[in-house]
This record gives C-alpha cells, sequence and structure tokens, in this order.
C-alpha cells in the first residue's frame, strides 16, 4: 500500500514551453501533497506544499506564477513549469503521507527527469 | 533552507563491513526520518524516529537520535552491494499531517562485493 506515482519519467521540452508533471496517489487519498526538485548530487529542496482544494504554499524563493501547483482531487497534484528553460533541468520528485496511517513517513513518487533544451 | 548535514558525504566499505552515517540539525524537531535514494529514482522510507526515541532498530539499520546534542546517526550493518544508494535524513518540526520534511545533504553509500 502506500504508492505514489508521476507522470511522466522522464520529459525533453524546448526552452519556453511548458510542462505538467502528474502526481497521484494510488491506494490512499492525499490531502496534503509536497513537491521536491533535486538537482545532480544534491539533496531534496522543497518547493511547495500542495493542499487539495486550495492555494499551494512556496518555499520562499519558488516562483509560483513559474510553478504553478494544482490539487484537484484527494488523489492527484500537478506541477506545471511554465516557459522552462534550460536551468529549470532538473529531477522533480513529489510526496504525500497517508492520513490514514499514525506514522509520520512520507511516500515518494519515483520522479521525473526534465530536461529543457 | 536545509537543516540536516550528513556526514560523511560519500563512504566506500567492503561487502559484510557496517557502515555508519551521521545527521546533525539546527532546530527542535518533532521526529527524525531516513531515506534512501536510489541513482535516478525516488525516496524508500527507512525508520522513523521520534524526538522522545533515544535508538529504533528495523532489520540491518540501526539509528540513534541526540537531541542534546542535535545528531542522529544509522548504522546499516552487514552490508551488501545492494546497499549502494544515497541516505538521506530528514527532520519534521510539528506534529501535524501536513509538516514538511527538510532533508539534509545526503551520504552516498558504495558497497563494494
Amino acid at each position: 500500500g502506500a504508492v505514489v506515482s508521476q507522470h511522466p519519467s522522464w520529459v525533453i521540452c524546448k526552452s519556453g514551453t511548458s510542462v505538467k508533471i502528474e502526481c497521484r496517489s494510488l491506494d490512499f487519498q492525499a490531502t496534503t501533497m509536497f513537491w521536491y526538485r533535486q538537482f545532480p548530487k544534491q539533496s531534496l529542496m522543497l518547493m511547495a506544499t500542495s493542499n487539495e482544494g486550495s492555494k499551494a504554499t512556496y518555499e520562499q524563493g519558488v516562483e509560483k506564477d513559474k510553478f504553478l501547483i494544482n490539487h484537484a482531487s484527494l488523489t492527484l497534484s500537478t506541477l506545471t513549469v511554465t516557459s522552462a528553460h534550460p536551468e529549470d533541468s532538473s529531477f522533480y520528485i513529489c510526496s504525500a503521507r497517508d492520513p490514514g496511517r499514525l506514522a509520520a513517513e512520507q511516500y515518494f513518487g519515483p520522479g521525473t527527469r526534465l530536461t529543457v533544451t | 533552507s536545509q537543516q540536516g548535514e550528513e556526514d560523511p558525504q560519500a563512504l566506500s566499505i567492503q561487502e559484510g563491513e557496517n557502515a555508519t552515517m551521521n545527521c546533525s540539525y539546527k532546530t527542535s524537531i518533532n521526529n527524525l526520518q531516513w531515506y534512501r535514494q536510489n541513482s535516478g529514482r525516488g525516496l524508500v522510507h527507512l525508520i522513523l524516529i521520534r524526538s522522545n526515541e533515544r535508538e529504533k532498530h528495523s532489520g540491518r539499520l540501526r539509528v540513534t537520535l541526540d537531541t542534546s546534542k542535535k545528531s542522529s546517526s544509522l548504522l546499516i550493518t552487514a552490508s551488501r552491494a545492494a546497499d549502494t544508494a544515497s541516505y538521506f535524513c530528514a527532520t519534521q518540526a510539528g506534529t501535524g499531517g501536513s509538516e514538511k520534511l527538510v532533508f539534509g545533504k545526503g551520504t552516498k553509500l558504495t558497497v563494494n562485493p
């Protein structure tokens, strides 16, 4: 149980275009999901907290107009990278906590590798 | 901002040996968690230790927490080549279900067969 999926697993896009990444909780409902980005050989940096039915909470320094987050249902959150540039190339990972479990652990998706050319 | 700092940044050992990774943090926490990441993959939760706990075991994993020193260690005993991965500690400050995790920089472990 507690499986989180992401789609696509990798994407290559041209500079200036937008890319949408989906994060789904497959066997539980997640009122809160988290979006991270990870540069090569570095740690995960939290970008934003996605709240079902309300606006996302962005971390300091993350442009909300560039990284659009929509959490329209209890099992789906999307991250749209708008007007992508090569510096947006990174590994994007989402996570969610299963509120049906007592533990505070989060379940992570497999990640999406974005390459902007 | 990142809170956890892992040490060492990289560790290379032989199969069968024990691997110890350390993590330090700066502020008060509710719990500390260890995650594993295989290259280019998502993270897998390994173990969680609460602030009122000092030691926890899970299989070949042993985690300690010293809140007075704001540090934790992860010990992997009898390591295997399949343990090769990056290991991250992450702290959680609040008790709410939506409380975010703050990750350290990670330790890259290589277990040589």
